[in-house]
């Protein structure tokens, strides 16, 4: 079975351009995740898609980030502008609808300078 | 306000030697709390889930505990490949959200 796909691995900008992330969860998994994770610490939620519906996005800097799920499997996550402080791993984590397990996929790393 | 810390940040273990890592928790309730293994520069890689205290899981060297406040994550006779990051999330009862620790750095020496 296929992990969840990400791209790009890596990527850097300047600030205040913008940044679009991709990711492709586990087939038939129907809740997707979106998680920033800055050096040294833990992941943390920016926004849970069932299917195509938002579940939670109340840590997510509405201001400047932005996410949709298309038909309910892939997802892109967008920043515009991007800040220094948006510097992380942006990482994409899948789950079945009926239990909370999370799959996790490589991340990518965004720096801004 | 929920909130998950981890203990130590740290831990450097000779092959062989068991050790214990810990991760307490501070929630209204508690849906579902979670052990990831992380490699540099991977993404987490999912270990447990325990939804109730006194329940314990099992996998190879791992064992992973879990009390009203806390979780521990014992590692038995730890081999240089158990060298990763350990995290550890709570997901509350009440809304959607999950909370991760800052995460244990665990370095096993051959």
């Amino acid at each position: 079975e296929a992990g969840v796909a990400q791209s790009p691995r890596y990527k850097i900008i300047e600030k205040r351009q913008s940044v679009a992330f991709w990711c492709n969860p586990i087939s038939g998994h129907a809740t997707l995740y979106w998680y920033q994770q800055i050096l040294g610490q833990g992941p943390k939620l920016l926004i849970q898609f069932q299917n195509n519906g938002v579940v939670d996005d109340s840590q997510l800097p509405k201001d400047r980030f932005s996410a949709e799920r298309l038909k309910g499997v892939d997802s892109t996550l967008k920043i515009q502008p991007a800040k220094l402080e948006d510097s992380a791993v942006y990482l994409c984590a899948s789950s079945r609808q009926d239990v909370y397990e999370q799959y996790f996929g490589p991340g990518t790393r965004l720096t801004v300078t | 306000e929920d909130q998950v810390t981890q203990s130590p940040e740290a831990l450097r273990l000779q092959e062989g030697e068991s050790s214990s890592l810990n991760c307490s928790y501070t929630v209204s309730g508690l849906r579902g709390l979670f052990w990831y293994r992380q490699d540099p520069g991977k993404g987490p890689e999912f270990l447990f889930t325990l939804y109730s205290a006194g329940e314990e899981k099992e996998k190879e060297r791992l064992k992973a505990t879990l009390t009203k406040k806390e979780s521990f994550l014992h590692i038995t006779a730890p081999k240089p490949e158990d060298s990763a990051t350990y995290l550890c999330a709570v997901q509350p009862n009440t809304g959607n959200q999950f909370y991760f620790g800052t995460g244990t750095s665990l370095t096993v020496i051959p």
